[in-house]
């Protein structure tokens, strides 16, 4: 069964500081990725999204997923956080042509980011 | 430009109490419609899914039901509310391989 780990339960980080969040994920077949945030007060969005071709997708806001298919991984990066970036955020994964039924979440990554 | 209306945004509830929870999509039509529970510290549960109108379908076995009346509406209830159906509820619409809007949720509280 496919299953979604998102290590990191709550990271606090400065601003200006670099963000990678982990996402790893077990599933044996062609993968679709995604990543949604959930800023304070706000309905869940989706960040970033892949399904093929370049590994490494960039999303809204400068953020940024690298897929690297041998680890298992899609994680989250941003080169210099914002205060404004204070979100939950939350890894998702299907498989192949599935469709929207079958994805799995992670349990999510809080993320502070301090003034 | 695609919307989701979900309500109410918090409701309380003696167990043993009926609920319903309404969600509307806007700017699409025949939508994939989703019912989800998020948990603290365990991600989002797909509860229900519907691809029509009339069709549902359940993931998750449990006190409660969902129902499409029209294409753009689907509505979670139940009959009898338990204490373990707390939670936060969110609709969301999809199409194809993932979702693209959530709603805004509803935090249910059965005491």
């Amino acid at each position: 069964a496919q299953s979604v780990s998102q290590h990191n339960h709550h990271v606090i980080l400065s601003e200006a500081a670099s963000l990678e969040l982990g996402c790893n994920y077990s599933y044996g077949g062609t993968v679709n990725l995604f990543w949604y945030v959930q800023y304070p007060g706000q309905h869940l969005q989706l960040l970033l999204k892949y399904f093929s071709g370049d590994p490494l997708v960039k999303g809204i806001k400068g953020f940024e997923a690298e897929f690297i298919k041998s680890k298992f991984s899609f994680n989250l990066r941003k080169p210099s956080v914002q205060w404004s970036d204070t979100a939950e955020y939350f890894c998702a994964v299907n498989g192949g042509q599935t469709g929207a039924n079958n994805l799995f979440f992670g349990t999510g990554t809080r993320l502070t980011v301090i003034p | 430009s695609q919307t989701i209306h979900q309500w109410p945004a918090t409701l309380v509830q003696p167990v043993g109490s009926p609920l319903s929870l309404e969600c509307t999509v806007e700017g699409t039509s025949n939508p994939n419609l989703y019912w989800y529970r998020q948990a603290a510290g365990r991600g989002l549960q797909l509860l229900f899914y519907s691809v029509g109108i009339g069709q549902i379908s359940s993931e998750v076995p449990q006190n409660l039901s969902a129902s499409r009346p029209q294409d753009r509406q689907f509505i979670l209830s139940s009959k009898k509310l338990l204490l373990s159906d707390s939670g936060f509820y969110l609709c969301a619409w999809g199409q194809g391989r993932y979702i693209q809007y959530f709603g805004a949720g509803t935090r249910l509280s059965v005491l």
